[in-house]
Parts: C-alpha cells; structure tokens; sequence
C-alpha cells in the first residue's frame, strides 16, 4: 500500500470547517483512500473513503486531486467532538489498513 | 451502523498467565476480523488477520504461539495471550468486515491489558 503523509497537529475552531490534507503521491491506480479517526481510548471510526471521484457523507466530504497525489478531508462545521487523531490510509482492499501516524486534530471552542 | 464488541474491556493479570480477548459482531456476519495492537502515543499496529473456518493469517514480527486467534464463528474471533509479560501490556483492537459491505471496517471499542 502507498504510503502517505499527513501533518502530525492541527486546531480548528468549533462550527468552523476543518480541511485535513493527505498526501499519496505513489498511491496506484487501484487503491483507495480512506479516511479514519480515532478519540482518544477507543476504536477507530470509519469516516469515508474514495477511488477518484469526490465523495461526501453526512461525517464528511472527500476531495482527491485529479492526480490522485493528494486528498482533503473536509469536515464542515467542527464540534469539539471532533478532536481525534485522523488517519489517512491508501489501501487496494480492506483487508489490511497500515495506520501511519496520524493528524492530531484539537478543536477549540 | 455495524457494532463490533470488545470483551473484556480492560484486564490486569499476572505476569505468566494467560488473558483471552473476545471480539464480536453484534448485528452482522463477519467472515475476516483483524487484530491489532496499539502501544501509548502510538498507532495501530496490525497483527494478524482471522478468517473465520481457517487458521490466521499473522504479520512479520507477530508471534503466533504468544498469540492465539480463533475465529470458530462468523460473529465471534478471540485473541489469546499467552505467558503475558509486562511488554505485552498494550491496547488491543479488533475489526470486523460486513460481509454486505466490501468497503467499510467496523472496529471494536478496544482492550487495556496490564500485565504486572
């Protein structure tokens, strides 16, 4: 799987969007990418993933550069229930998602 | 959305025993569960992938006799530690496919294990 590359932190202010990038610049044609967090003590959470068409959910919007070098993940209008860590995984199935290191998102009131 | 259980949630136990971990897929079939391991201000490290009828599929550096997986059921995988250690004390975390979802991985609310 392509390995990727986030910011290790950042702070958002709450009922502000967060624009969380990624990049995968060796990702291949056929991996996705998928989005996780994770708050803190508990299990990951599925967020959204995507192959090369923006995607959106009701978490989340998923913006792939035409490319497919990078990604952002958009969360609309942050909560302060959205501090978590925010994984960004380049993967060709769901069988094995390598967690990197993750962005550390603090959301501030 | 799909619900994974994790029991139990937290155990302390001696160094030398043993602690069995059970994860569970509460309203759904899951024919592969994975395990990983999380260590403090570390991320998750996949250790072993559990198909369920069949023996378990482990990562570079895992040990297999120190952790024991069977997945006997499609709802039901559970995680054997063996001869625990202080090392091993760790956060455990398991996930589970949908067998109706190809795309999405539901993950379990985790394990503290403590060995002292």
């Amino acid at each position: 799987d392509a390995k990727t590359t986030q910011p290790p932190s950042m702070d958002c202010a709450e009922g502000r969007a967060a624009n969380l990038p990624c990049n995968h610049s060796t990702i291949s044609g056929n991996e996705y990418v998928y989005w996780y967090r994770q708050i803190h003590s508990q299990g990951p959470q599925y967020i959204i993933h995507g192959l090369k068409n923006n995607e959106t959910n009701e978490m989340a919007s998923l913006i792939i550069t035409e490319d497919r070098k990078s990604s952002t993940l958009i969360l609309p209008h942050a909560t302060l229930r959205d501090t978590a860590v925010y994984y960004c995984i380049a993967s060709s199935n769901d069988y094995k998602l390598s967690f990197g290191a993750g962005t550390t998102v603090t959301v501030r009131a | 959305g799909a619900v994974v259980s994790q029991h139990p949630s937290w155990v302390i136990c001696k160094s030398g025993t043993s602690v069995k971990i059970e994860c569970r897929s509460l309203d759904f079939q899951a024919t592969t569960m994975f395990w990983y391991r999380q260590f403090p201000k570390q991320s998750l490290m996949l250790m072993a992938t559990s198909n369920e009828g069949s023996k378990a599929t482990y990562e570079q550096g895992v040990e297999k006799d120190k952790f024991l997986i069977n997945h006997a059921s499609l709802t039901l995988s559970t995680l054997t530690v063996t001869s625990a250690h202080p090392e091993d004390s760790s956060f455990y975390i398991c996930s589970a496919r949908d067998l109706r979802d190809s795309y999405e991985q539901y993950f379990g609310p985790g394990t503290r294990l403590t060995v002292t």
